[in-house]
């Protein structure tokens, strides 16, 4: 399958920092980037997407940027607040597995006050 | 999401014996899929189902079996050649179509070994 590579692995931001995310994939064929957020022993939660025809895409304080010729997408979180500490999954769209998702590692955030 | 639901929360499994996990769906996708989450290690494809009664490989098929008989159901059957199953497995679902639509996930089973 696809590889989708996500960095950094944990990061750390103090309250009302700014919390870049930023992951590569492989597949020149991949038209839809998910981002995921998930607490502990809980599912994933959709938290924003954006589809190859779009360059960036904003939702109040989170944001995605796609650079299809480079093939990478970040994850964008403004002033960030404690209750954003969570792990973060980037994913890519397989064209080979039924549009599947190839998920990234997971960046852990941590917000501190 | 609400329109997804996965039971048992936990299982413990038995050494020899198979174990199966439910998911069922309620919000008329057409395409199912189950993934296995380890520590560290994001979410694998286990298998995918886009219509009904058809299902194909993913990425980590072995020591595992699905069905798909109804198109609100996709069990996954952890079987007894699954030598490493401890592991949360997730459940999701989508409109099938050209690759752009989300998937939703089920609260995942957490599946351990006796």
């Amino acid at each position: 399958g696809e590889n989708v590579e996500q960095h950094p692995s944990t990061l750390s931001v103090q309250e009302g920092d700014s919390a870049v995310i930023k992951c590569t994939y492989s597949d020149s064929a991949s038209n839809y980037f998910p981002w995921y957020k998930q607490e502990l022993g809980k599912r994933p939660q959709l938290i924003i997407d954006i589809r190859s025809n779009v360059g960036e895409k904003k939702d109040q304080r989170i944001a995605v940027t796609l650079n299809k010729t480079a093939k990478h997408f970040s994850l964008h979180i403004t002033e960030t607040q404690p209750e954003d500490s969570a792990v973060y999954f980037c994913a890519a769209s397989r064209v080979d597995s039924g549009y599947a998702l190839n998920f990234g590692k997971g960046t852990s955030l941590l917000v501190t006050p | 999401d609400g329109g997804i639901t996965q039971s048992p929360k936990y299982l413990f499994r038995k050494e020899g014996q198979n174990v199966t996990l439910s998911c069922e769906q309620n919000l008329n996708h057409d395409a199912m899929y189950w993934y296995r989450q380890d520590p560290g290690q994001g979410l694998r494809l286990i298998y995918y189902s886009q219509i009904v009664n058809d299902f194909q490989k993913g990425d980590i098929a072995e020591g595992y079996s699905v069905s798909r008989e109804k198109k609100e159901s996709f069990p996954l059957t952890v079987t007894s050649a699954q030598k490493n199953p401890t592991a949360f497995y997730l459940c999701a679902s989508s409109i099938w179509g050209t690759g752009d639509q989300p998937q939703h996930f089920g609260d995942g089973t957490r599946l351990s070994i006796l």
